[in-house]
């Protein structure tokens, strides 16, 4: 299986602030790469697809880079409802597996 | 508008069954695989299940194989996943998901609220 691995596993983060998620991969997972936004009581939601692509009605402040088994999810400005848990997901292998979660907390 | 509504969930005795469902609306449904994860108390979210869109390509996560049974009706637009064998560890919140379409590199574009399951006696 291939294995996810996210890092930070939380942050504390100022309104404003530039905040970087990273997530890797056990092997090279090509394009198929994604990021969601997880509130408690809401369904997650789909920010980020192919490691790059901004879902549509998602804020241009989120971007995601990245390429082979490393990658990156930035929120360039951190606004008062970006305050949640932030996973990433491959889409590789028939398995699917998702990070173990970045919570982003107020400082 | 696309729409995902789980239902199903409830409590449970260890090692009995429960069946959920998914009734999908708003997009054509026969057209693309569809997911089940969960997220156990205080856990991330973790993959279930997959099903393509004929129901030719089936996947399960590890900790569920042999239990689970993820199953589609696409005449009814329903997504299943029959739940036996159930343990402690498989009290989670459920959610049904769309996959994308072949531009999305299989991330999952649409999710439902969820439905709850609790295991215990």
């Amino acid at each position: 299986d291939i294995q996810m691995t996210q890092s930070p596993s939380s942050l504390s983060a100022s309104v404003g602030d530039r905040v970087t998620i990273t997530c890797r991969a056990s092997q090279t997972i090509s394009r198929y790469l994604s990021w969601y936004q997880h509130k408690p009581g809401k369904a997650p939601n789909l920010l980020i697809y192919a490691v790059s692509s901004l879902q549509s009605g998602v804020p241009s402040r989120f971007s995601g880079s990245g390429s082979g088994t490393d990658f990156t999810l930035t929120i360039s400005s951190l606004q008062p409802e970006d305050f949640a848990t932030y996973y990433c997901q491959q889409g590789y292998s028939a398995l699917r597996t998702f990070g173990q979660g970045t919570k982003v907390e107020i400082k | 508008e696309v729409q995902l509504v789980e239902s199903g969930g409830g409590l449970v005795q260890p090692g009995r069954s429960l069946r959920l469902f998914c009734a999908a609306s708003g997009f054509t449904f026969d057209d693309y695989a569809m997911h089940w994860v969960r997220q156990a108390p205080g856990k991330g979210l973790e993959w279930v299940s997959s099903i393509s869109w004929n129901s030719g390509d089936i996947g399960y996560a590890d900790s569920v194989k042999g239990r689970f049974t993820i199953s589609r009706d696409n005449a009814k637009n329903s997504l299943y996943l029959q739940m036996n064998s159930l343990r402690a560890e498989d009290t989670a919140f459920y959610y049904c998901a769309k996959q994308g379409g072949s531009g999305w590199y299989n991330a999952l574009d649409y999710w439902g609220q969820g439905t709850p399951v609790t295991v215990s006696s």
